[in-house]
């Protein structure tokens, strides 16, 4: 049982490239999340996917895009990176009828050129 | 909208206890989380209040007063391996699906 994981740990980007960032969760879980963590400050949402086959926007979608390929995987793909895209991505993942644990990655850590 | 108001740093000595306090301001409130987070780790699942009161984990508790908006956690019996961040986070509930905000957390550092 891995839990949350992500790929990759570590990334680097020139201005206008593009990446997808891989999550996937073996808990069974139907709601997983993308958030992003820029240095002294807390987690914001990007985007979430309640169940399989939905996506929504969170508080700062722009400039990304995500799929819930199954539900396992939620990927979040970023068409043209810009540098205030640098951060921490942290995809998490909950069960919808259970606690308020939400389980999270190890984290990807970005930076733009 | 959501805000959440966390202080950004505590300094406490190894043995004492510590209060970090959490107030917000939201619609839909379900219930109050807290998060730790060694630097460079993932955030990590301390406790959780849906209702009015203390929760205990441990060396750990969690309050809330939905009345007043306001949280704490308290830490008792600090140890070196405590130093870290903490963050409070709000609970919306939306249609068979939950939604958090999170705080902007408070360094928590542990001196000998």
């Amino acid at each position: 049982n891995a839990g949350v994981t992500q790929t990759p740990k570590f990334q680097v980007l020139k201005t206008g490239q593009s990446m997808t960032l891989q999550c996937a969760q073996d808990m069974n879980h139907n709601s997983m999340y993308w958030y992003r963590q820029d240095p002294g400050m807390g987690l914001r949402l990007i985007y979430y996917s309640a169940s399989e086959g939905t996506t929504d926007k969170g508080e700062v979608p722009n400039g990304y895009n995500v799929s819930r390929l199954n539900k396992r995987e939620f990927s979040l793909r970023l068409e043209s990176a810009a540098p205030s895209q640098t951060s921490v991505y942290f995809c998490a993942s909950i069960d919808r009828f259970g606690t308020d644990t939400q389980y999270f990655g190890p984290g990807t850590r970005l930076t733009v050129l | 909208g959501q805000s959440l108001e966390q202080p950004s740093e505590v300094t406490a000595v190894e043995g004492a206890i510590v209060q970090i306090n959490c107030t917000y301001q939201t619609s839909g409130f379900y219930g109050l989380s807290w998060y730790q987070q060694h630097d460079g780790g993932a955030p990590t699942f301390l406790s959780y209040n849906a209702l009015d009161g203390l929760e205990e984990t441990g060396r750990f508790s969690s309050f809330l007063s939905r009345s007043d908006s306001y949280g704490y956690l308290l830490l008792q019996e600090l140890q070196m391996k405590d130093s870290a961040s903490y963050f409070c986070a709000v609970r919306v509930r939306l249609i068979n699906f939950n939604k958090f905000y999170f705080g902007s957390g408070t360094k928590l550092n542990v001196k000998p």
